[in-house]
């Protein structure tokens, strides 16, 4: 199984402040045939079911604010919030899905200072 | 809007079954792939169990952990996914997300097994 590894593991924000988030992956995430990279992110709110906050490396959802961005490749991936709010807080996954079985890290805890 | 009702939860016994139901007022789920996820009390996410569309076989994969005890399956005419839990274990309770794969999740529904 592909192992993904996030770190930190938490992370404490100054509001409008930028916040950086890593994941690894145990195996290559580029499908060199369909030319993707298949790790996506997720946000865990308090309380709430997960919201997909990017696809496929870099691609923002719909309705996803502009602070967030997704980059990488291969094996490692970065998720930036470029200023923090008070509603970015909640629990970040990675997941991959270039094989069966679909795995995430074990998630990267936002809160704020 | 993405709208995934999640419903058929609860308290079970081990050895029973149960099944999760998946809907939506805004989706046309035969239109989709989907999956099933769930959440163990103060732990992180697990991918369980997906489904193709009908029109790609409805062909289906499944985690190590639920092989052989969990059914996912579709009806599209009612516009509903299913997840059939069988043999169900202390260690299946947790909150269960269905999902259109792979973005949207719906709101969860509680799975306690216990005797």
């Amino acid at each position: 199984d592909v192992v993904m590894t996030q770190t930190p593991l938490s992370l404490s924000v100054t509001p409008g402040e930028p916040a950086s988030m890593s994941c690894r992956s145990s195996r290559s995430l580029l499908d060199s045939v369909a030319g993707h990279t298949y790790v996506d992110w997720y946000l865990q709110k308090p309380g709430q079911s997960p919201q997909i906050l990017i696809y496929t490396l870099s691609n923002r959802a719909s309705e996803v604010p502009d602070r967030f961005s997704g980059t990488g490749s291969d094996t490692d991936f970065t998720l930036k919030i470029s200023s923090v709010e008070a509603e970015d807080v909640g629990v970040y996954y990675c997941m991959q899905r270039i094989e069966y079985p679909i795995t995430f890290g074990q998630g990267t805890r936002l809160d704020i200072k | 809007e993405v709208q995934l009702i999640d419903s058929g939860g609860g308290l079970v016994q081990p050895g029973r079954s149960l099944r999760l139901s998946c809907t939506s007022p805004t989706l046309t789920l035969g239109s989709f792939a989907m999956a099933w996820f769930r959440q163990a009390p103060g732990k992180g996410l697990e991918w369980i169990a997906f489904i193709k569309m009908k029109a790609y076989g409805a062909t289906t994969e499944y985690a190590a952990s639920v092989k052989g005890r969990f059914i996912i399956s579709r009806d599209d005419s009612k516009n509903i996914a299913y997840l059939q839990m069988n043999s169900l274990k202390i260690e299946d309770t947790a909150m269960y997300y269905c999902a259109r794969a792979y973005d949207y999740w719906g709101q969860g529904t509680l799975v306690t097994v216990s005797s």
